[in-house]
């Protein structure tokens, strides 16, 4: 069974650029997140979609970040524009509806300049 | 908001030595979930425990949780190299809520 896909898996841009990140879940899972994780800090939840609907995106700062999973499968994480503080690993996981367990993806690492 | 506070932050033990990771919470647990994560790579899921005084071993790995105490622990008997890595608790904050919220880590260095 293939796992969560993400790319790109590095990335480097300068500030007020702009950046794109696309993750495909695991195949058959109904849920995908995007959590954002900063260099000694667990991840952070970012959004959680159930499908194609946004279940939970209270913590994305919705000023430069937006995501979307149009036909419910793969999704695109957008910052715009980026800013030095986001530098981070972003992930991507999914789980099958109703259940707790998620997989996550490799990760994308974007640094900032 | 729910918080996970992990001890230790990092942990240098020799190989063939146990070791054993905590993680407490502000809040009661509902799920308690054990990932495994290796520099520049994502999360490996190791184990998931949701009730309390439950216990649940993979290989050399043992995990319990104290829902009393609102914690819990990650125990490695007999460390391998294959064991170094930064291991994280992630909890859910209501019953069937999937939203997690993670610990700092804990880094953990074998030695030979």
């Amino acid at each position: 069974e293939a796992g969560v896909a993400q790319s790109p898996r590095y990335k480097i841009i300068e500030k007020r650029q702009s950046v794109a990140f696309w993750c495909n879940p695991i195949s058959g899972h109904a849920t995908l997140y995007w959590y954002q994780q900063i260099l000694g800090q667990g991840p952070k939840l970012l959004i959680q979609f159930q499908n194609n609907g946004v279940v939970d995106d209270s913590q994305l700062p919705k000023d430069r970040f937006s995501a979307e999973r149009l036909k419910g499968v793969d999704s695109t994480l957008k910052i715009q524009p980026a800013k030095l503080e986001d530098s981070a690993v972003y992930l991507c996981a999914s789980s099958f509806q109703g259940k707790n367990i998620q997989y996550f993806g490799a990760g994308t690492r974007l640094s900032v300049l | 908001s729910q918080e996970l506070e992990q001890s230790p932050q990092s942990l240098i033990v020799q190989e063939g030595k146990n070791l054993t990771i905590n993680c407490t919470s502000s809040k009661t647990l509902y799920g308690l979930y054990w990932y495994k994560q290796k520099y520049g790579e994502g999360l490996i899921f190791l184990m998931m425990l949701q009730k309390g005084g439950e216990e649940k071993s993979h290989e050399k790995i043992t995990a319990k949780l104290d829902e009393k105490k609102q914690q819990s622990s990650l125990h490695i008997t007999a460390s391998q190299p294959s064991h170094a890595g930064i291991y994280l608790c992630g909890a859910s904050s209501n019953f069937g809520n999937e939203k997690l919220t993670f610990g700092t880590g804990t880094r953990l260095t074998i030695i030979p």
